[in-house]
Parts: C-alpha cells; structure tokens; sequence
C-alpha cells in the first residue's frame, strides 16, 4: 500500500494569486494523478505527472493555469495560478503502485477556497 | 475509457446485504474493474477489483458475469458507517477517471 501526503490541507486565497500543493508519496509509484472534486460532485481528472517531464493534461484543463511538476518517483506538486472563485474546489493526489493495475492510493485532498 | 453507469443513490437499513451494479459496456480485454468508497472530506479509498468471475475480500464481494459488461459491488450487513459514495472504475495501468459514483444511505 502507499501513504499519501498533501500540503496544504486547506487554505483560503484572494483572486488573482497562485498557490501550490505538495503530493509526497511514502513508496515508489509508477504512476502519479491530480484530480480536482467539486462539492457533491466526482472526481475530475486533471492530469498525468510525469516523472521529469511535462504532464500530460486532460481536455479543459491547460500548463498554464495548472503547472505540474514531479522531479521524482515520489513527490508531485499541482499549482493553481491566478485563482478565481471558480477554482474553489477540492484537489486530491493519486498514485498507483507498480504491478497493481486500476488500484490507486489518494491522498486526503487540499481544500482551496478563492475569495 | 470504457464509462460507466451507476445508481445515482440508494438507501438501505442496517444490517442488510447491499447490491451496487455498474454497466461498462465497452470494457476492454485488459481492463479491470476496481471499486472505491468516499467519505466526506477524505480522498477515495480503495474497496476491491476484480477481472472475472467473483472476488471476495473481508469487506465485500464482487460479482462479474462472463461478458464483463457489468459488475456488482456486494456489502453484507451495512451498518451506519458504510453511508458513503461507491464509485465503480474500468481501467488497466493507464489514467483512470470516475464517473457520477453511487450515495449509499444506511438507515437505522
């Protein structure tokens, strides 16, 4: 199994700014994922991190406005930039071990709130 | 991505077996079908997957008939704490995505 970590847990934002959420992973994985949950919704997916290289980004969702970056096997970062109130949303890392297909682990998620 | 359809909500008292189908229609040879449990404000957690035939583990049992088009999540005995968002995912080793997930209300 695998223990995901994310930073921050929660966090309240102006308009117009950036923020950046850490996925720290506690085993090697082979693949890593960001999704994004509205209230009462599913989960969308965002994108792929690739281990150093870009993401691989799902239609609706753009470099520019969800930079990713993952320098490694274990650790992906997932950045917000120049937030609006339509931004407000969960944001959950995932990762899949190797050798288990379709299994994946997430973290517990970073609520982010846009003022 | 082969996409699934599921109950949007279901409720049931405690103490039954609880039943979640889910239709894939277009699953593909090597893709398996995986089950997840969410609670409110924690990620998805991992319940069982399977490819064929039936899966039992010490939490639920899943049952997939021979065509694989569909699959059906079994819980024995909910209690109140199963209450919970069930999502059924079709996938292999690639990026997997969610479809609408299924509320489960357990009733005292």
């Amino acid at each position: 199994s695998a223990v995901i970590s994310q930073k921050p847990s929660r966090d309240i934002c102006q308009r117009g700014t950036s923020l950046t959420i850490q996925c720290q992973v506690d085993s090697q994985v082979t693949m890593m994922f960001w999704y994004r949950q509205q209230p009462g919704q599913s989960l969308t997916l965002i994108a792929t991190a690739n281990q150093g290289s870009e993401a691989t980004y799902e239609s609706g969702f753009v470099i520019d406005k969800f930079p990713i970056s993952r320098p490694n096997l274990t650790f992906s970062t997932l950045t917000v930039s120049n937030m609006s109130p339509e931004d407000s949303s969960i944001y959950l890392c995932s990762a899949r071990l190797a050798g288990a297909p379709g299994e994946l682990f997430f973290g517990e998620g970073s609520r982010l709130t846009v003022l | 991505l082969a996409k699934t359809t599921q109950p949007i909500s279901m409720d049931s008292y405690e103490g039954q077996e609880v039943n979640i189908t889910c239709s894939h229609n277009n699953i593909a040879t090597n893709d398996y079908i995986t089950w997840y449990q969410q609670f409110p404000s924690q990620g998805p957690r991992f319940i069982i997957q399977g490819y064929k035939t039936k899966v039992t583990n010490e939490v639920a049992s899943l049952f997939i008939p021979a065509d694989r088009k569909s699959s059906t999540l079994s819980l024995p005995r909910v209690s109140l704490s199963d209450t919970a968002v069930y999502y059924c995912l079709v996938g292999g080793y690639q990026k997997v995505t969610f479809g609408t997930g299924t509320k489960l209300q357990v009733i005292p």
